[in-house]
């Protein structure tokens, strides 16, 4: 069965830099999500991406994040200026359309010093 | 705003016991909603989802759940545990407009042989 890939399985940053987490899609899907999981909290939606433009973000998504499609394969979420608060479990998700089901990949976590 | 509730966080079975774990989300409007099981140390994989039509919907390894409109509510069911199925279990809602799942905070399941 096809699977979302997501790349690193852990990245450890200090406070203030920038990271790109990685995330390979489903080569059929169209649309493209990124969640996070702060420890112990919620998965909360981030963003959803379409025909190359965000189609809706949550409060969460600030100016200190972007997603991008560089090429065919890749969609990037990039954190600018990392802060403490940012460490969490980063997931991506692809469909085939908007109201089917979401595909998961199997999560960065990301780790804030 | 739209949430999701499992109110059970940790439930510990022996084999064979029946299974039921129950979600229940705020929204007025059409959803979809979705079972997502996330095995120890793997992604968020779909058990099942219900869209519309018959609300007793299957899904995989002999889950099932029964959508009641007027309870709002969304319960999993399995008449009969494994001990494969110990995994964390993820309720979701996408109401009919947007592209994002909002997520319950998850049930723990630990089944015992």
């Amino acid at each position: 069965e096809p699977e979302v890939t997501q790349t690193p399985s852990h990245q450890v940053t200090q406070m203030g830099q920038e990271v790109i987490l990685r995330c390979v899609p489903i080569s059929n899907h169209l649309y493209f999500y990124w969640y996070r999981q702060i420890l112990g909290q919620k998965v909360e939606f981030l963003v959803s991406f379409y025909n190359n433009e965000i189609s809706e973000k949550s409060e969460i998504f600030d100016d200190q994040f972007s997603v991008e499609r560089p090429d065919g394969s890749n969609f990037t979420l990039k954190i600018r200026s990392t802060k403490l608060e940012d460490s969490a479990m980063y997931f991506c998700a692809s469909s085939t359309g908007q109201n089917q089901p979401q595909h998961f990949g199997d999560g960065t976590r990301l780790s804030i010093l | 705003a739209q949430s999701v509730s499992q109110h059970n966080h940790h439930v510990i079975l022996s084999e064979a016991a029946s299974l039921e774990l129950g979600c229940n989300y705020s929204y007025g409007g059409t959803v979809n909603l979705f079972w997502y099981v996330q095995y120890p140390g793997q992604h968020l994989q779909l058990l099942l989802k219900y869209f519309s039509g018959d609300p007793l919907v299957k899904g995989i390894k002999g889950f099932e759940a029964e959508f009641i409109k007027s309870k709002f509510s969304f319960n999993l069911r399995k008449p009969s545990v494994q001990w494969s199925d110990t995994a964390e279990y993820f309720c979701a809602v996408r109401s009919y407009n947007t592209d994002k799942l909002i997520f319950g905070t998850g049930t723990r399941l630990q089944v015992f042989p």
